[in-house]
């Protein structure tokens, strides 16, 4: 079946610096990835979405400059944490797509702590 | 607005008995929707979606437009069904389409 690998699976950061979330779709073509926040024991929040070759689209509320999403390819998109404070502390996850109408398959997610 | 709720934060059984995990949903359009599952350290996995209306471990969902309801059920829990639960509505069309809401999720402890 089709999965996706999310890398890494947990980081511990400074305040200040950035941190890149990668997620590859490792046996198909991902036309759409979504990424996602999620905060402890609580539903997942869509942060944005991607599409190979254009820019995200980011759900309201989102910073763009802060969260920034690269999706070069059809296998593979990163998420930039830049600057990153403690309050950006979260488990990050990424889904993939193969068509609107298809299925989506999730990463194992990102646990960032920021010290 | 779109909008997904499960009422239930927290849900216990007894293995053997019946389990409903309720879930409303509010969409202007035809809705699509989904059951993820998330067991403990694991990744979201889809349990079902009402389209398929297929049965998947023991679990069924119909989708109730009069009510807005899509509920996941099971005659018979079991322990290994212990996991966090959530509701999806993928949207149709418009700006949004193709993405997924979630619910808040329901967390089902199935004691022995």
């Amino acid at each position: 079946g089709a999965v996706v690998s999310q890398h890494p699976s947990r980081v511990i950061c400074k305040s200040g610096t950035s941190v890149k979330i990668e997620c590859r779709s490792l046996d198909f073509q991902a036309t759409t990835m979504f990424w996602y926040r999620q905060f402890p024991k609580k539903s997942l929040m869509l942060m944005a979405t991607s599409n190979e070759g254009s820019k995200a689209t980011y759900e309201q509320g989102v910073e763009k400059d802060k969260f920034l999403i690269n999706h070069a390819s059809l296998t593979l998109s990163t998420l930039t944490v830049t600057s990153a404070h403690p309050e950006d502390s979260s488990f990050y996850i990424c889904s993939a797509s193969q068509g609107i109408s298809g299925g989506y398959t999730f990463g194992s997610g990102t646990r960032l702590t920021v010290v | 607005a779109q909008r997904v709720t499960q009422p239930e934060k927290l849900l216990s059984v007894f293995k053997g008995a019946p389990v409903e995990l309720k879930c409303n949903y509010s969409y202007s359009g035809s809705p699509e929707l989904f059951w993820y599952v998330q067991y403990s350290r694991q990744r979201l996995q889809l349990l079902l979606r009402h389209i398929s209306r297929e049965s998947i471990k023991g679990f069924t969902a119909d989708l109730n437009k009069g009510e807005t309801s899509f509920h996941l059920k099971k005659p018979f829990a079991q322990e290994e069904d212990s996991a966090m639960y959530y509701c999806a509505l993928r949207h149709a069309g418009g700006t949004s389409y193709g993405k997924l809401t979630f619910g808040q999720g329901t967390i089902l402890t199935v004691h022995p």
